[in-house]
């Protein structure tokens, strides 16, 4: 069964760093791609990055030069970084197998 | 980046009615391999995204056959065959032929 999770910090200071892990269970890493998807409160759906079956990563072009997407095969997790914080990026993350099966994202205050 | 522009951003439907959101392209949605990556979802409130239709017109698993998606290029259309209660949320599209993939803005469905 296809599941993926997300995990990380609720709430983060503005101008620090956001860690974001996705577990996933039921499919493999180097096989599948693995999306990250934003949205915050009251808003719509902005895809944030990707990373490909292969390892390689794919940006937001508003996001690209504060983001960074990684995996773990062997843990079967993908991380997502995101430093210099700012208000505008409190948002649930998700993320995504493929765009087909969803996590029930986490949310993500960034206050003071 | 491609823009998505859905029509109308709010729907209103009794039961039973058959409705209709437009997504339209800033630029071709057609691949050199010939695939057309568009993609429709349903996120009902509180809940993850739901793929409801990919590659434009296949049906995600389990999506009832009311649902179905047309057009090619840059204009594309997700329909629904006589509306139920269930189908209330908020609709959106994606494009996943160009790098960074790109949502719409979403079409809230309301039943009256």
């Amino acid at each position: 069964q296809v599941q993926l999770k997300e995990s990380g910090p609720g709430l983060v200071q503005p101008s620090q760093t956001l860690s974001l892990t996705c577990t996933v269970s039921g499919f493999s890493l180097t096989s599948n791609s693995v999306h990250w998807v934003r949205q915050p409160p009251g808003k719509g759906l902005e895809w944030v990055g990707a990373i490909w079956s292969g390892g390689s990563t794919d940006y937001n072009s508003a996001l690209k030069s504060r983001l960074s997407i990684s995996r773990d095969t062997s843990k079967s997790q993908v991380f997502l970084k995101m430093n210099s914080l700012q208000t505008e990026d409190t948002a649930i993350y998700f993320c995504t197998r493929s765009g087909l099966r969803w996590g029930q994202g986490v949310m993500v205050t960034v206050s003071s | 980046d491609v823009v998505l522009t859905q029509t109308p951003s709010t729907l209103s439907a009794t039961i039973g009615q058959s409705v209709s959101i437009s997504c339209r392209s800033s630029q071709s949605l057609l691949d050199s391999a010939g695939n057309t990556y568009l993609y429709w979802y349903l996120q009902r409130p509180g809940q993850s995204p739901q793929l409801l239709i990919y590659l434009v017109s296949n049906l995600g698993s389990g999506v009832p056959n009311r649902f179905s998606g047309s057009g090619s290029g840059t204009d594309f259309t997700l329909k629904i065959s006589g509306v139920e209660a269930e189908d209330l949320g908020v609709y959106y599209c994606m494009q996943a032929t160009h790098a960074p993939f790109t949502f719409g803005s979403g079409t809230k469905l309301e039943i009256k």
